[in-house]
């Protein structure tokens, strides 16, 4: 079955630590992006890739970092830099022709103490 | 003005009651509109689209003013597995070069169908 895969579905790390959140898809879709919710917010993006070794920023990239080595995959790595990392983290992908359309993976629940 | 404002809610409504959701989006650039459906800690997942002369597909029913930056989502004959947090989506501004938007989303509107 074709669909985006995130793990580990909930993390925990203390505070000063990064940590990385996987995100693969089997969609052929070649735009990804990453997506922070807070409770009783929409969501905000991070980061965004429309193609491998290629990707820009989003509305809040400050704290966070990716990389695009292959069109399956989008890791998101939350530096100690990210003041309030707590939040529910979740991976987007979309085709070309229908860019608009995102899918989604079931999300990662990062909790830092 | 916030990019994208919804009813706040939380609507509580009986089964087989119609509900409507309203929506407004300040960015008159915006081209495309959307309903998705989030589940209590779950992801987002795509309802509909929203188009200009309107749409329906089963109970659901959305519609779209551009002039008055408007968008609704009528749900007729709740079910109980119609409870859920719904997003109003628009797009933004586009990804330069790339012909790709970047979608904006509602802080959504929670239902909860009672028995």
């Amino acid at each position: 079955d074709g669909g985006i895969t995130q793990s580990p579905k909930y993390l925990f790390r203390k505070e000063g630590q990064n940590v990385t959140l996987s995100c693969e898809q089997n969609l052929n879709h070649d735009a990804m992006y990453w997506y922070r919710q807070d409770p009783g917010q929409g969501l905000r993006l991070i980061y965004y890739s429309q193609i491998v070794n290629d990707f820009q920023k989003g509305d809040i990239a400050e704290g966070y970092s990716v990389s695009r080595e292959k069109k399956e995959s989008f890791p998101l790595t939350v530096t100690s830099a990210q003041k309030n990392p707590t939040a529910f983290y979740l991976c987007a992908s979309s085709s070309r022709e229908y860019s608009y359309e995102q899918y989604f993976g079931p999300g990662t629940r990062l909790t830092v103490t | 003005r916030k990019e994208v404002e919804q009813d706040p809610g939380p609507f509580n409504v009986p089964e087989g009651a119609t509900v409507a959701f309203n929506c407004t989006y300040s960015n008159s650039a915006s081209q495309s509109f959307f309903w998705y459906r989030q589940d209590c800690r779950k992801e987002p997942k795509l309802l509909m689209s929203v188009y200009s002369s309107g749409n329906e597909d089963g109970r659901f029913t959305a519609q779209l003013n551009r002039a008055s930056q408007y968008i609704s989502l009528l749900i007729r004959d709740s079910k109980l597995s119609d409870s859920a947090t719904y997003l109003c989506v628009v797009t933004g501004n586009p990804y330069s070069g790339a012909g790709s938007y970047q979608l904006t989303f509602g802080k959504g509107t929670k239902l909860s169908v009672i028995p």
